[in-house]
């Protein structure tokens, strides 16, 4: 059991660039989220979506889009890096509200 | 709209002491509240929750957190702490229903010294 897969761990970006974090979860969970953690901010929630075919923006949506067209896949591309997407990100999912989140181990993304 | 408060972004104990660490929330609606734990270079992982009913709610780990409506808080507590917790713990709130949206705290990262 996987649970919750997040490639590559790693990216340098150059400035301008665009690029796809992947993430994949074997759970048949529904719902499914992007964070970025920046140190002293938490996390904030960037995408979120309740099912295949939806999706709806967090608290800052800006400079990254989102499909699911799957249930199991939930990737998020990075339009055209700046160096303020500089961050960890993580992606997570669950079966419902009530059980709470289980998180990928996430992507360091370095913009340059 | 949903948002979390943790006071102290770094609290520091003894080895054996009793940990508190705080949250507040604020929500329209009756809340789901989550404590996430996040050890260096790793994912988050969940700690204990509180949906409905028992408003004392234990996890794992021997934390536990009270649900206090009237304070719009749900702190966490271990009364003995170990150098093993030692890390950082995010508190987060949802609004439930079909929503699928959980909000997080900034964090406090807790230290233990021997």
């Amino acid at each position: 059991n996987a649970g919750v897969t997040q490639t590559p761990k790693f990216q340098v970006l150059k400035t301008g660039q665009s690029m796809t974090l992947q993430c994949a979860q074997d759970m048949n969970h529904e719902y499914m989220s992007w964070y970025r953690q920046d140190p002293g901010m938490g996390l904030r929630l960037i995408h979120y979506s309740v099912g295949a075919g939806i999706t709806d923006q967090g608290e800052v949506p800006n400079g990254y889009n989102v499909s699911r067209s799957t249930t199991e896949d939930f990737p998020l591309r990075l339009l055209s890096a700046a160096p303020s997407q500089t961050s960890v990100y993580f992606c997570a999912s669950t079966r419902g509200s009530l059980r709470g989140y289980t998180f990928g181990s996430g992507t360091r993304l370095t913009v340059v | 709209a949903q948002s979390v408060t943790q006071l102290g972004s770094h609290v520091s104990v003894s080895e054996g002491a009793l940990v508190l660490l705080r949250c507040n929330y604020s929500s329209s609606v009756p809340p789901y509240l989550f404590w996430y734990v996040q050890y260096p270079n790793q994912g988050l992982q969940l700690l204990l929750k509180y949906t409905t009913g028992a408003t004392l709610v234990k996890g794992i780990n021997g934390f536990e957190a009270e649900f206090k409506k009237s304070e719009t808080s749900f702190h966490l507590t271990k009364p003995s702490a170990h150098m093993s917790d030692a890390a950082e713990y995010f508190c987060a709130v949802s609004e439930g229903g079909n929503t699928g949206k959980l909000i997080f705290g900034q964090g406090t990262t807790l230290q233990v010294k021997p």
